[in-house]
């Protein structure tokens, strides 16, 4: 099974601050890897898509990279509304497999 | 995106039974695969269960294998799930959730329901 690890767990910014979020398999997942945001109360959101493809919708600030076993989450400039949790997922051997990381909060510092 | 609205979550012993409704309008259901992805309290995401648009493949996670039953109806617009044999573990928010391609079932998970409790105690 391949594993997805985040990175921090916790990331304590201001709002106007740049956001590094980081997922790593533990093996190759090419560039099948998505991003979710979920607030606290709310269904997750899909926000990155095959590593770097923004969503429907997204804005721009929302930025992904990466390739292989590393994956990198960029919120350039956070805004009040971006404090959320956010779960990498890979989907490389689906189907039937698909697993999910453990999740980032970004919090307000 | 539509709308996906869950119901038939609540409190079940252990060894009980559920059907989970989603119901869905806004967008063509029949055309997209369909999921149940799952999130105890306080954890992770789970994919649960996966339908393909055409109703003929279905898919399950190995810790619901044989217990769950994913379905669905084009005519009512309504993705169901059948769960049986409950477990303590399975206590979780379960969401709907739409496939964002609408040509094959690509677990990217691009739209999901607010979600219903399953809560599974004594």
């Amino acid at each position: 099974e391949i594993v997805l690890t985040q990175s921090p767990a916790t990331l304590s910014l201001s709002p106007g601050e740049r956001a590094t979020l980081s997922c790593r398999a533990s093996q190759s997942v090419g560039t099948f890897l998505a991003w979710y945001q979920q607030k606290p109360g709310q269904a997750p959101r899909l926000l990155i898509y095959d590593a770097s493809d923004r969503a429907t919708g997204i804005p721009a600030r929302f930025s992904g990279s990466g390739s292989g076993t590393d994956f990198t989450l960029t919120i350039s400039s956070l805004e009040p509304e971006d404090f959320a949790v956010y779960y990498c997922q890979q989907r490389v051997n689906w189907p039937p497999v698909v697993t999910f990381g453990g999740g980032t909060k970004v919090e307000i510092k | 995106e539509g709308q996906l609205v869950e119901s038939g979550g609540g409190l079940v012993q252990p060894g009980g039974s559920l059907r989970l409704s989603c119901s869905v309008s806004g967008f063509s259901f029949s055309r997209y695969g369909m999921h149940w992805v799952r999130q105890a309290p306080g954890k992770g995401l789970e994919l649960v269960s996966s339908i393909r648009s055409n109703g003929d493949r279905t898919y399950y996670a190995d810790a619901v294998k044989g217990r769950f039953t994913i379905s669905r109806d084009d005519s009512k617009n309504t993705l169901y799930l059948q769960m049986s044999g409950l477990r303590v573990e399975d206590t979780a928010v379960y969401y709907c959730v739409k496939d964002e391609d609408p040509a094959v079932l690509s677990a990217v998970f691009g739209y999901w329901g607010q979600g219903t409790l399953v809560t599974v105690s004594s």
